[in-house]
């Protein structure tokens, strides 16, 4: 079947622009995570939703920063006035359960972003 | 607090031979453990994980992992290298506190030919 997917698997964009970073989940999964991955700092959580719940923000590094997800699938990650340290490998997750612990988190490609 | 310690940068062997990438974690209450994997400029691929049961898990081709309650290691590992095998893999824990995952740094495996 359709794994997560992502979009764009790139974007490059200038100092103090603002992005949008799209992720499509695995159907059915009611769990979707953001990560992300950069030299420095290796693989960091982001943001979590689950269902209808409220979102666990607790990784977002700034208020630059900010994610929606919009009829429990679809989830978009902004961040606006990016920063050179904003570069990185944006990856998105996504499982199946709402008692998610057990349960495995796929992957998506990434959205690699290079801030000028 | 969940974490995960990858000791090693780089893993070199050569093809045919044993491949083991160590892990250790450290967690409040029972560990879920997992095992990832990354291609070059491609996401996370699932390989196995521990919930419970059996220390010795298998999964994704052709690897294993041990998991050691006393040692607080989950040692991921495979008998015969592939050079298709090199890549970038990642350990990570969550325990029954935490929905995300806590990744180590990964070890970079390179298979000899």
């Amino acid at each position: 079947g359709a794994g997560v997917s992502q979009s764009p698997s790139n974007k490059v964009t200038e100092k103090g622009k603002d992005v949008e970073l799209r992720c499509d989940p695995i159907s059915g999964h009611t769990a979707l995570y953001w990560y992300r991955q950069s030299l420095g700092q290796g693989l960091e959580f982001l943001i979590y939703f689950q269902g209808n719940s409220a979102p666990d923000k607790s990784g977002l590094p700034s208020d630059r920063f900010s994610a929606e997800r919009t009829g429990g699938s679809v989830s978009t990650l902004t961040i606006q006035r990016t920063q050179q340290e904003d570069s990185a490998v944006y990856l998105c997750a996504s499982s199946r359960r709402t008692s998610g612990r057990r349960e495995t988190q796929y992957f998506g490609p990434g959205t690699r972003l290079l801030v000028l | 607090a969940q974490s995960v310690a990858q000791p090693e940068d780089q893993v070199n062997v050569a093809e045919g031979n044993p491949l083991t990438v160590k892990c250790t974690y450290s967690v409040s209450g029972n560990p879920y453990l997992f095992w990832y994997v990354q291609y070059p400029n491609r996401g996370l691929q699932f390989l196995l994980k521990y919930i419970t049961g059996d220390n010795l898990v298998k999964g994704s081709y052709g690897f294993e992992a041990e998991f050691n309650k006393s040692q607080t290691s989950f040692h991921l590992k495979k008998p015969s290298a592939l050079v298709s095998d090199s890549a970038l893999y990642f350990c990570a824990v969550r325990d029954e506190g935490n929905n995300r995952l806590a990744f180590g740094k990964g070890n970079q495996v390179v298979v000899i030919p």
